[in-house]
C-alpha cells in the first residue's frame, strides 16, 4: 500500500532558484527517505532522515520532518539544470526494511 | 564503487514467453529486492530476499517468483510473460534489516510483452 505521497506532481522552476518537494505519510516510520531518479534510469539514494531528527543537510539539498505532521520537506538550493529529475520519498515499515515509495515529484530546471 | 547490475536495459518477449531478470550486486549486500515501476503508479515492491534461498512476497507478487542461490544474485522470474507485465522493473539492494537501509538501485529493464 502506498505511504509517501509527493507534492507537487511536478515542479518547473529557472536556474538558481530554490526547489521544494513535499511528502505526506500515514504511519509511523523509522526514517524517511529521498532519491532522485534521471530519466529512464535507476533510483539514487539523497538523504536519510531518522524518525528522532527534524532537519538534515547535504550539500545542497535540506530536508525537514515533521512526525506531528507526517510530512517531510526537500529543498533544494540554488538549483541547476542538472538536477531536473524526478525524486521521490521512501518510508520503511516499523518491522521490516521494505521501502514504500511515493508516485514522485518531476522536477524541471530551465538554464 | 557499489554496483548494481540488471542483465538487460531493455527488452522485448511475446506473451507467454518464460522471462528470467537477473540482478547482481558487488556489495556483499544480504537485501536484494525487485520493483516495477509504472507511470502514475510509482514504484511497487514484487518480491525481496533477506538471505540466500530466502524470500518474501511484496506488494504485487502475483505473476512473478524470484530466486536467490547467491548471495550477490537475485532473479526475477515471470512464468508465463502477459502484456500488464509490460513495465520497467528495478532492482535494489541494501545492507541490512534495521534503520539504516539506504537502497542502491540497478539501472532498471524496460520489459515490453507483445
Amino acid at each position: 500500500s502506498q505511504q509517501g505521497e509527493e507534492d507537487p506532481q511536478a515542479l518547473s522552476i529557472q536556474e538558481g532558484e530554490n526547489a521544494t518537494m513535499n511528502c505526506s505519510y500515514k504511519t509511523s516510520i523509522n526514517n524517511l527517505q529521498w532519491y532522485r531518479q534521471n530519466s529512464g534510469r535507476g533510483l539514487v539514494h539523497l538523504i536519510l532522515i531518522r524518525s528522532n531528527e527534524r532537519e538534515k543537510h547535504s550539500g545542497r539539498l535540506r530536508v525537514t520532518l515533521d512526525t506531528s505532521k507526517k510530512s517531510s520537506s526537500l529543498l533544494i538550493t540554488a538549483s541547476r539544470a542538472a538536477d531536473t529529475a524526478s525524486y521521490f520519498c521512501a518510508t520503511d515499515r516499523w518491522f521490516y526494511s521494505t521501502l514504500t515509495f511515493g508516485k514522485g515529484t518531476m522536477l524541471l530546471v530551465s538554464p | 564503487d557499489v554496483k548494481v547490475t540488471q542483465s538487460s536495459r531493455y527488452l522485448v518477449k511475446r506473451t507467454g514467453e518464460k522471462v528470467f531478470l537477473e540482478c547482481v550486486q558487488d556489495m556483499d549486500h544480504e537485501n536484494m529486492f525487485w520493483y516495477r515501476q509504472d507511470p502514475g503508479l510509482g514504484l511497487r515492491l514484487i518480491y525481496f530476499s533477506y538471505d540466500v534461498k530466502m524470500k518474501e512476497k511484496g506488494d504485487i507478487p502475483e505473476g512473478y517468483s524470484v530466486s536467490r542461490e547467491k548471495k550477490e544474485r537475485f532473479s526475477l522470474i515471470l512464468e508465463s510473460a502477459s502484456t500488464n507485465q509490460t513495465s520497467m522493473y528495478l532492482c535494489a539492494s541494501s545492507h541490512k534489516k534495521g534503520l539504516n537501509n539506504e537502497q542502491f538501485f540497478g539501472p532498471g529493464t524496460r520489459l515490453t510483452v507483445l
